[in-house]
């Protein structure tokens, strides 16, 4: 089995501004992935960024980065020069074998 | 289609009916997903498909719910005498391989609503 945790539900911050959606997770699997998606309002789940669990290195993606620190089993999501189009749910997701577990999720919205 | 495609958008039903979820996934896709999203909620997973045949079916909450995937392409999530609690947005996701390894890309969701 596997958790995944949002401990922020909500969170603001001024366009071009940084800001870090937290976010851990448990997992008994050796290899395993981890995700962060985008859902907007209209409801289709993007993906932002992925992280290979054996990889020791952060991914990123343009303006979305991760810190990946996995003995602390906690993968944080850095949004830099947030944009108005970065306003979303942003899910944090394990996955292992077969399945993808989602977090609750972490609302974004950026401010004009 | 170029995307994941899933019918109806919205579905209002009453309690006791029976109702049927369609998707449609990208097309040589042979993993697909579906998952339930409660108001507030992150997608809890449903069941998974790999080709015709559900390789995990342990998300499914009762016995009333029941997918089926006969061609290895379109899927059909079913739901049987529907309760008040049924009620969410089901979402549906195909993968190229495992969606623990590669994306998943997600249709738009089901809104089924039972009074």
């Amino acid at each position: 089995a596997q958790t995944v945790t949002q401990s922020q539900p909500e969170m603001s911050v001024q366009e071009a501004e940084t800001v870090t959606l937290s976010c851990t997770y448990d997992t008994s699997e050796n290899n395993y992935y981890l995700f962060w998606y985008k859902q907007p309002p209209s409801r289709q789940m993007i993906l932002v960024i992925r992280q290979e669990a054996y990889k020791q290195q952060n991914a990123t993606e343009n303006r979305f980065s991760v810190n990946f620190q996995k003995a602390a089993k906690s993968f944080s999501l850095k949004i830099s020069d947030s944009q108005l189009g970065d306003t979303a749910m942003y899910f944090c997701a394990c996955g292992s074998y077969q399945k993808v577990t989602f977090g609750t999720g972490t609302k974004l919205q950026v401010i004009p | 289609g170029a995307g994941v495609s899933q019918t109806p958008s919205n579905k209002v039903t009453e309690k006791g009916k029976y109702v049927e979820l369609r998707c449609d996934p990208i097309s040589g896709h042979t993993a697909l997903y579906w998952y339930r999203q409660s108001l507030g909620q992150g997608p809890e997973f449903l069941i998974y498909f790999q080709g015709t045949g559900a390789a995990d079916d342990s998300g499914l909450p009762n016995d009333r719910f029941f997918a089926v995937r006969p061609e290895g392409s379109v899927s059909t999530l079913k739901i049987q005498r529907t309760e008040r609690g049924d009620s969410a947005v089901y979402l549906c996701a195909s993968s190229r391989t495992s969606a623990n390894t590669g994306e998943l890309f997600f249709g738009e969701g089901s809104r089924l609503t039972v009074l």
